[in-house]
């Protein structure tokens, strides 16, 4: 039963547009929301969060939604750009509740066309 | 800083070997957690601890071990390998508390096959 879910398994977007990925869960329990990167033969690496008492987040041309109430996250970059090409995982935690477990979705390819 | 370091890079066992996954952190982080990443299926969690001495399971334990002696070191052990154990294996390790940006930070990973 997968608690954190990414639908779309990959994205392809023109250079100096928007990419919009998405990011869905189940648990109510969820309080913290992170985005990672991963490219090829190396280790995930943060992006962005957004704990569950803000709707919005931004750091530069990254910006996370979050939308409680559709237990529904999802990550905009704008402009994009063909080093952002990658694969993005949305991940969630309950830290509230003190366990401190990072529970990830099954990634989005990002594909960004010069 | 080195971050979290992870031994070895590549490893090749025969089903019903063990052997242990080295990792280690030097930025003093309470949590470290074991992941695998298999293709379509993300990253799973399979052990994590939240301080030296403290471990717990995450979503796929079975068929591994891990300790928590020290702040600094957590490694996973095999203690049979099985060909479904073929996957990508990452440590990572972060710090606790409600904070924002509290995100983990990975180590470069482990290629594990089991034939």
């Amino acid at each position: 039963d997968q608690q954190v879910k990414q639908n779309s398994p990959s994205l392809s977007v023109q250079e100096g547009r928007i990419s919009i990925l998405n990011c869905d869960y189940t648990n109510s329990m969820f309080d913290y929301f992170l985005w990672y990167k991963k490219y090829p033969a190396e280790g995930p690496t943060f992006l962005i969060s957004i704990s569950s008492i803000k709707d919005k987040n931004e750091d530069g041309r990254f910006t996370v939604f979050l939308n409680k109430s559709a237990k529904h996250l999802s990550l905009h970059i704008v402009p994009s750009q063909p080093g952002d090409s990658a694969v993005y995982f949305c991940a969630a935690s309950a830290r509230d509740s003190g366990t401190y477990k990072y529970i990830f979705g099954t990634g989005t390819r990002l594909k960004v066309l010069a | 800083n080195a971050g979290v370091t992870q031994t070895p890079k590549f490893q090749v066992l025969k089903t019903g070997q063990s052997m242990t996954l080295q990792c280690a952190q030097d930025m003093n982080h309470e949590y470290m957690s074991w992941y695998r990443q298999d293709p379509g299926m993300g990253l799973r969690l399979i052990h994590y601890s939240v301080g030296a001495g403290i471990t717990d399971q995450g979503e796929v334990p079975n068929g591994y071990n891990v300790s928590r002696s020290t702040t600094e070191d957590f490694p996973l052990r095999l203690l049979s390998a099985a060909p479904s154990q073929t996957s990508v294996y990452f440590c990572a390790s972060s710090l606790i508390g409600t904070i924002d940006y509290n995100e983990q930070f990975f180590g470069p990973g482990t290629r594990l096959t089991v034939l």
